[in-house]
């Protein structure tokens, strides 16, 4: 069974300081990995992801993250955060199974939260 | 704009009642799940259609909860006897069967006293 661990539940930071979001997973076949981002009552917003190519990936409001297959990572970064980029945020993993369709396994979500 | 649609947005329910959720899903997405998320805690998969077809379920959902997908388009999620540890967000997504990528809706929250 596949499964994902954030490894910092919170991550202060102050704004325009870079910020580094680590995630690692575990699975027996190969997999798609996902950064999702949650604002307060809201539901998740699909930051980046990644199914296969180049494993520097880039997505929406300056984030990118790097897949790892040896370090089983795909840790989220971003050189300069912004107030507004306060929030949770999910990795997530899905593996290549058709019986799975495109299910999701969810880490606990990492609390980022940015001061002025 | 056709985003993933959930109503109630916030139910409050006392112990031992029914609820009953309901997810518009994208109109041309064939795949539908819905996850539950407890405070400070990640979505948890409660179950998938296929179409209509109800491909898997998980293990956390129990006889109480029952899913829907009558035809194709629109699921309910159907929680009889609430407890109190029913209590979380409600979370639906729907994707294409050609794609990794699901869509969330914003949730249904769920409490009961």
């Amino acid at each position: 069974a596949q499964s994902v661990t954030q490894l910092d539940s919170q991550v202060p930071v102050f704004e325009e300081a870079p910020v580094e979001l680590r995630c690692n997973y575990s699975s027996s076949v190969s997999v798609y990995l996902f950064w999702y981002v949650q604002y307060p009552n809201q539901g998740l917003q699909l930051l980046l992801k990644y199914l296969s190519g180049s494993t520097l990936v880039k997505g929406i409001n300056g984030f990118e993250a790097e897949f790892n297959k040896s370090q089983t990572s795909f840790h989220l970064r971003k050189p300069s955060v912004h107030i507004s980029d306060t929030a949770e945020y999910f990795c997530a993993v899905s593996e290549l199974r058709e019986t799975s369709g495109s299910r999701l396994t969810f880490g606990e979500g990492t609390q980022l939260t940015v001061n002025p | 704009d056709t985003g993933v649609s959930q109503d109630p947005r916030h139910k409050i329910t006392k112990r031992g009642q029914n609820v009953t959720f309901r997810c518009d899903p994208i109109s041309e997405h064939n795949r539908l799940y819905w996850y539950r998320q407890t405070l400070g805690q990640g979505p948890e998969f409660l179950t998938y259609f296929q179409n209509e077809a109800q491909l898997e379920k998980s293990r956390l959902l129990s006889d109480r909860f029952s899913a829907e997908r009558p035809k194709g388009s629109f699921s309910t999620l159907e929680i009889q006897r609430t407890e109190q540890g029913d209590s979380a967000m409600y979370l639906c997504a729907s994707s294409q069967s050609t794609s990794r990528e699901l869509f969330f809706g914003e949730g249904s929250r769920l409490t009961v006293l």
